[in-house]
C-alpha cells in the first residue's frame, strides 16, 4: 500500500497569516492527490483534487502544488472558518490511502 | 444539487453484523462508483471499497475483504455496506461518498457503528 504521510499533526495560526501542510507518498503518485477538509462533527468536504485544482466553490486562498512524491497546501491568509482537520487522498493506486491527518487552530 | 444521505446510528453487539444504507440524489446513480470509508478515533481513514451500481462491479482494500460487503438497489439509487463479526475495532464512523477517477467528491454525513455488549 502507499503510505501518505502527512505533517504537521497540528498547527496553530494567527488571523491572516499564510500556513501550509505537507503530504509525501510512499512513491510517486502520478499528482493524483486530493486535500480535505473536516470540520468537527461534519464530513470531509474536499478543496483541491488533481494536486492543484481547486473544487468549485473552495475560496482561493487555499491552494495546491507538488508532484512525484511530495505534495503541499497552501492556505493564504488564515480566517477562522479555516479550522479544523485537513487530509490529504492519493487515488493514484489501490487501496486508496490517507495522510495521518493536520489539526488547524486559531491562535 | 447531490446529496447521499445514509442512514442512522447503530449500536450493536460483538459477533453481529450491521448493514447501513447510502441514498443518492442530484446526480445519475448508475454512473459513478460509490466508496465506503472509515474513520476511526475521530481522526484516521481508511477507504474500505468501492462499488460500480451499473454492474454491481467492486473493489477492495484487502483489509476489509470478508468483513465488508457492498450492494447496490438501482430502483431506489441506494448503495449498501453490511459489516459482518463485529468486533470493538468496528467502532467508527463510516462515509459513503461518490467516486470520481481519483477522489472523493461527495460524501455522506457518516454512520456512527458503536460495538458494545
Amino acid at each position: 500500500d502507499i503510505q501518505m504521510t502527512q505533517s504537521p499533526a497540528s498547527l496553530s495560526a494567527s488571523l491572516g497569516e499564510t500556513i501550509s501542510i505537507e503530504c509525501r507518498a510512499s512513491e510517486d503518485i502520478y499528482s493524483n492527490l486530493a486535500w480535505y477538509q473536516q470540520k468537527s462533527g461534519k464530513s470531509p468536504q474536499l478543496l483541491i483534487y488533481a494536486a492543484n485544482r481547486l473544487q468549485d466553490g473552495v475560496p482561493s486562498r487555499f491552494s495546491g502544488s507538488g508532484s512525484g512524491t511530495q505534495y503541499s497546501l497552501k492556505i493564504s491568509g488564515m480566517q477562522p472558518e479555516d479550522e479544523g482537520d485537513y487530509f490529504c487522498l492519493q487515488g493514484s493506486k489501490f487501496p486508496w490511502t490517507f495522510g495521518g491527518g493536520t489539526k488547524l487552530e486559531l491562535k | 444539487q447531490v446529496k447521499l444521505l445514509q442512514s442512522g446510528a447503530a449500536l450493536v453487539k460483538p459477533g453481529a453484523s450491521v448493514k447501513m444504507s447510502c441514498k443518492a440524489s442530484g446526480y445519475t446513480f448508475t454512473d459513478y462508483w460509490v466508496s465506503w470509508v472509515k474513520q476511526s478515533h475521530g481522526k484516521s481513514l481508511e477507504w474500505i471499497g468501492e462499488i460500480y451500481p451499473n454492474s454491481g462491479a467492486t473493489n477492495f482494500n484487502e483489509k476489509f475483504k470478508g468483513k465488508a460487503t457492498l450492494t447496490v438497489d438501482k430502483s431506489t439509487s441506494t448503495a449498501y455496506m453490511e459489516l459482518s463479526r463485529l468486533t470493538s475495532e468496528d467502532s467508527a464512523i463510516y462515509y459513503c461518498t461518490r467516486s470520481l477517477w481519483d477522489r472523493f467528491d461527495y460524501w455522506g454525513q457518516g454512520v456512527m457503528v458503536t460495538v458494545s455488549s
